[in-house]
């Protein structure tokens, strides 16, 4: 049983340049979330998918970000015209709806990340 | 809105019992969790409680009170590798799914 895994580790652009990323969370698992980490903080949410439908997005997504879950499967979080601003860990984690289903049942598994470094 | 408060820092000896304390502000409160992060590392879940009381699980225990909008871990027979951040979140009615983390606590297990 593989966990999830993000794809670069690293990545190191320049300021307005595009940068994607990848997740795969774990096999089964219908709903996947992107959350960003900067030094000293705990991850703030940016978005949800339940299959491959977007449900939640937050405030911190600007338009420059855009997010899809395709086939409900991997998912792919794009930042379009990088700012130094940007740079953070983004974690994707990955879910699968319980028996009693709502939230309280929900438990996030987490990849390992990816550091964006934005010059 | 939601805020959470947890202490930014607790050192403790090896083999000794650390409490972290975690509170929270909040509407619609789902659940509190409590995850573990090294240096460098993927966010570990450790415990989840939605019910008032002490939830153990091997030498890590969450306690949630919810009347009083507190929870705490603790970690017993502490060791060298417990040394890293730990986070308490919540969920609620208005974050749905999305968990709200607080700044984390940083552990230093000293020998």
């Amino acid at each position: 049983d593989t966990g999830v895994s993000q794809n670069p580790r690293h990545k190191i652009t320049k300021r307005g340049q595009n940068v994607t990323f990848r997740c795969d969370p774990i096999s089964e698992h219908n709903r996947l979330y992107w959350y960003r980490q900067t030094l000293g903080q705990g991850p703030e949410f940016l978005t949800y998918f339940q299959n491959e439908a977007q449900l939640e997005k937050s405030r911190l997504l600007s338009d420059r970000f855009s997010a899809e879950r395709p086939k409900g499967s991997f998912s792919t979080l794009e930042i379009q015209r990088t700012e130094q601003g940007d740079s953070a860990m983004y974690l994707c984690a990955s879910s699968k709806s319980g028996l009693a289903g709502g939230p309280g049942t929900d438990t996030q598994y987490f990849g390992p990340g990816t550091r964006l470094t934005v010059l | 809105g939601q805020s959470l408060e947890q202490p930014s820092e607790v050192t403790a000896v090896e083999g000794a019992i650390v409490q972290i304390n975690c509170t929270y502000q909040t509407s619609g409160f789902y659940g509190l969790s409590w995850y573990q992060q090294h240096d460098g590392g993927a966010p570990t879940f450790l415990s989840y409680n939605a019910l008032d009381g002490l939830e153990e699980t091997g030498r890590f225990s969450s306690f949630l009170s919810r009347s009083d909008s507190y929870g705490y871990l603790l970690l017993q027979e502490l060791q060298m590798k417990d040394s890293a951040s730990y986070f308490c979140a919540v969920r609620d009615v208005y974050s749905g799914y999305a968990l709200n983390f607080g700044k984390g606590t940083s552990l230093l297990v000293t020998p």
